[in-house]
């Protein structure tokens, strides 16, 4: 089956650190790759995507590498701010199929 | 509009009572979801439309939920009867057509539903 594993939260920073937050997925086939993004109270944003192996997504300093050989879509961030604290969420979607399969999500709470 | 727009934003619901919730998708999005997210969970697919038609329903729990979007635009999901496992956050999002995995899908910022 398809399915989305994503480190479980909350992961809490403090300013200017390193993110990494891991998602592995399982696919039948070969998946378009995509970290949204939930801030407290709003719907879910595209934070980036990949639609295929060895492409990097990239967005607002974030950034993501699309493995095959790893099955993973680890999300990455030089320095994080304090805005940045949400909830992300690492989702798979085939070409011509229309579902999304999402992670458990990951909550991120960055301190000043 | 700007936006996808979802109504209601809250809604507490007595067990056994009938809810309908409401989206309005992106102006000329042809595609059209919904998701069910339960607390701490990612969101899981309920059904998606292509224009009026119901391409894809797989996801609906019971047969006490249904979704329809008549004209084209609007779309409604109808929960009957409704139980305390139906408390979830249901979120609504269009793209401006299918099959095409590059195309953006945008959420709506849900409509929360407590049964109590």
């Amino acid at each position: 089956g398809n399915s989305v594993t994503q480190m479980e939260g909350p992961v809490t920073l403090s300013e200017e650190a390193f993110l990494t937050i891991n998602c592995t997925y399982t696919a039948t086939g070969y998946p378009s790759l995509f970290w949204y993004v939930q801030y407290p109270g709003e719907g879910l944003q595209l934070l980036l995507k990949a639609t295929k192996a060895d492409d990097k997504g990239s967005n607002k300093g974030f950034e993501a590498t699309y493995r095959k050989e790893t099955t993973s879509f680890h999300l990455e961030k030089g320095s994080v701010q304090v805005s940045d604290s949400a909830v992300y969420f690492c989702a798979l979607i085939f070409y011509n199929f229309n579902k999304f399969y999402f992670g458990s999500g990951t909550k991120l709470n960055v301190k000043p | 509009g700007a936006g996808v727009s979802q109504s209601p934003r809250y809604k507490v619901a007595k067990r056994g009572q009938d809810v309908a919730l409401r989206c309005d998708p992106i102006s000329g999005h042809v595609s059209l979801f919904w998701y069910q997210q339960a607390l701490g969970q990612g969101p899981e697919f309920l059904t998606y439309f292509q224009n009026e038609a119901q391409l894809d329903k797989s996801g609906l729990p019971s047969d006490r939920f249904f979704a329809e979007r008549p004209e084209g635009s609007v779309s409604t999901l109808k929960i009957q009867r409704t139980q305390q496992e139906d408390s979830a956050v249901y979120l609504c999002a269009s793209s401006l057509r299918t099959g095409n995995s590059g195309n953006t899908i945008y959420f709506g910022e849900g409509s929360w539903l407590t049964v109590v």
